[in-house]
């Protein structure tokens, strides 16, 4: 089974540029979620959609950010316009519906420098 | 607010030498804990659930425990390639929402 995977790697572009990051869930898993790891400090959630719902936005830091997950499937997070405080790691993970506590499964992350 | 605190921060250890890594949380209501390996450039691993005190769980060289309070990763007789940032989360009330930990830094000498 594949995991969750992320594109691209890394991305590196200059303040008020626009950066798209993609993120393909587990197959089957209804569920997904965007967190970032900003350097030194703990990785904290920005959002969850439940197929192509957004079930919770709290994490999310501004209105320069914008996700999406169009037919319930893969999922966008675009920056707009980027600023030297979103430089960080951006982790998505997926999880299946069911009762009980959920557990996550992540995929290996788009690293993102505005200089 | 949840937090989560583990410690130390970062563990040197030689091969063989056995090791546990500290998990503190404050919840309100656990639904659940979580640990995750980590390595350079690579996304959390998921380890283990942890969901009431007293649970404990094994993989390999890694033990995991819980109290009200706090978790325990215990490592026996490691090996270099356990070398990796260990995080722990929890999940409390209703929320699917998990509070990270900073994690600890564990490398392992042969």
């Amino acid at each position: 089974e594949a995991g969750v995977t992320q594109f691209p790697s890394h991305s590196v572009i200059e303040k008020g540029q626009t950066v798209t990051l993609r993120c393909d869930p587990i197959s089957g898993h209804d569920n997904l979620y965007w967190y970032r790891r900003v350097m030194g400090k703990e990785i904290k959630f920005l959002l969850h959609f439940v197929k192509e719902s957004k079930q919770d936005e709290s994490g999310m830091p501004n209105n320069r950010f914008l996700a999406e997950r169009t037919g319930g499937t893969y999922s966008t997070l675009k920056v707009q316009p980027a600023e030297l405080e979103d430089s960080g790691v951006y982790f998505c993970a997926s999880s299946s519906t069911g009762g009980g506590t959920d557990t996550q499964y992540f995929g290996p992350g788009t690293r993102l420098t505005v200089l | 607010e949840d937090q989560v605190t583990q410690s130390p921060e970062a563990l040197r250890l030689q091969e063989g030498e056995s090791s546990s890594l500290n998990c503190s949380y404050t919840v309100s209501g656990l639904r659940g804990l979580f640990w995750y390996r980590q390595d350079p450039g690579k996304g959390p691993e998921f380890l283990f659930t942890l969901y009431s005190a007293g649970e404990e769980k094994e993989k390999e060289r890694l033990k995991a425990t819980l109290t009200k309070k706090e978790s325990f990763l215990h490592i026996t007789a490691p090996k270099p390639e356990d070398s990796a940032t260990y995080l722990c989360a929890v999940q409390a009330g209703g929320s699917y929402i998990p509070t990270f930990g900073r994690g600890t830094s564990l490398i392992v000498h042969p």
